[in-house]
């Protein structure tokens, strides 16, 4: 039961371009969003998030979109820079059930 | 900037035995998480913890796992008996007050049963 999915496994963009990837729910319980980034070997680390009462939260570099009645959000990251190379996931929680339920993760790479 | 730390980070065992994985979650957190994420998978939840006991536990949170907070700053993961498909990255993750659900996670354990 993928609750939340990561459709593209993998993405490539050229450094300073616009970065977008992508994340579909099928819950409509869920009410709060979040999107990590990792690297290998390490743990996964906090990047923005987004409540349901929101369409758009932004925080430097990176923007997250939420379209409820799609299902769907966004993480923008502009310009996008050698480092943000590394696997995004997308994470979603219900109500009081504080357990995050995590995507498949998508892999970006920034090409110089 | 605080920071989850977890140790050992790889854990090599012999399937059967016990193993106790350690966090020291963010010193002012409230609440604790444990994930394991099986090489080429999907991170899982396995359990979350508040006011000293288990708020939560997914269907993978069987009788061989258990959690405890034994001081003021640990969080330990006990599984009883390992199997070979127990082996994955485990991470430990906490949060702060209830307004904010972002979860800091730690670099995690490397689990191998052998």
């Amino acid at each position: 039961d993928q609750q939340v999915k990561q459709n593209s496994p993998s993405l490539s963009v050229q450094e300073g371009r616009i970065s977008i990837l992508n994340c579909d729910y099928t819950n409509s319980m869920f009410d709060y969003f979040l999107w990590y980034k990792k690297y290998p070997a390490e743990g996964p680390t906090f990047l923005i998030s987004i409540s349901s009462i929101k369409d758009k939260n932004e925080d430097g570099r990176f923007t997250v979109f939420l379209n409820k009645s799609a299902k769907h959000l966004s993480l923008h990251i502009v310009p996008s820079q050698p480092g943000d190379s590394a696997v995004y996931f997308c994470a979603a929680s219900e109500g009081s059930n504080y357990q995050l339920i995590w995507g498949a993760g998508t892999k970006l790479i920034i090409k110089p | 900037e605080p920071e989850v730390t977890q140790t050992p980070s790889h854990q090599v065992t012999q399937m059967g035995q016990e193993v106790i994985l350690r966090c020291v979650p963010i010193s002012n957190h409230l609440y604790f998480y444990w994930y394991r994420q099986i090489l080429g998978q999907k991170v899982e939840f396995l359990v979350s913890f508040y006011n000293n006991e288990i708020s939560e536990k997914s269907e993978i949170f069987d009788d061989q796992f258990s959690v405890e907070r034994p001081d003021g700053s640990n969080f330990t993961l006990k599984i009883r008996s390992t199997k070979l498909e127990d082996s994955a990255m485990y991470f430990c993750a906490s949060r702060g007050t209830s307004g904010r659900r972002e979860q800091y996670f730690g670099p995690g354990t490397r689990l191998t049963v052998t």
